[in-house]
């Protein structure tokens, strides 16, 4: 079953406001997740890592205070896409790292639409 | 900038029929793995084969590392048209910090 729970799936909002996502562990208690953007018939961008209690750090190019993430605990990571304009349209999908190998179980998704 | 480049970008076989994809990069890694997206939907993870492993099986699965040429391939073997979907290499350089090809859209044919 899912080990890693996004939400909502998808969110419809004009431009110039607010939308934040949810990543939630499931049965895990992720000290790292990470945040990726991935445009249609496009790969997956990583765009930060969420660290619980710290600071994300942001791939470069990612502005940090556009996307907003929030590590408050370790089974919930929040991305907050601030003054979202068209272009922010995307499908965003978290993931969480576990494991002795260090593998990624990725979120379903959630796909946003700024009108 | 993406360090994985997948070939073909597009296979459409019949069902029975083995699909195989490659992968390419650039630098060195510390392990390589392969990711299946449904249309629209989260990834699955499929397989990880470690940058000292040259070949990795996983039920129809059968992935294999060159480090040498930087290049990777997996094998879906007696396709199912449930396999129909895209496939994604990442590598991992380090800190866990995965890097994505460009995918291959899988067509299984029934």
């Amino acid at each position: 079953g899912a080990v890693v729970s996004q939400h909502p799936s998808w969110v419809i909002c004009k431009s110039g406001t607010s939308v934040k996502i949810e990543c939630r562990s499931l049965d895990f208690q992720a000290t790292t997740m990470f945040w990726y953007r991935q445009f249609p018939k496009q790969s997956l961008m990583l765009m930060a890592t969420s660290n619980e209690g710290s600071k994300a750090t942001y791939e470069q190019g990612v502005e940090k205070d556009k996307f907003l993430i929030n590590h408050a605990s370790l089974t919930l990571s929040t991305l907050t896409v601030t003054s979202a304009h068209p272009e922010d349209s995307s499908f965003y999908i978290c993931s969480e790292l576990r494991g002795a190998e260090n593998e990624q179980f990725f979120g379903p998704g959630t796909r946003l639409t700024v009108l | 900038s993406q360090q994985g480049e997948e070939d073909p970008q597009a296979l459409s076989i019949q069902e029975g029929e083995n699909a195989t994809m490659n992968c390419s990069y650039k630098t060195s890694i510390n392990n390589l793995q392969w990711y299946r997206q449904n249309s629209g939907r989260g990834l699955v993870h499929l397989i990880l084969i470690r940058s000292n492993e040259r070949e990795k099986h996983s039920g129809r699965l059968r992935v294999t590392l060159d480090t040498s040429k930087k290049s990777s391939s997996l094998l879906i073997t007696a396709s199912r048209a449930a396999d129909t979907a895209s496939y994604f290499c990442a590598t991992d350089k380090s800190g866990s910090r995965l890097t994505f090809g460009e995918g291959t859209q899988l067509t299984v044919n029934p």
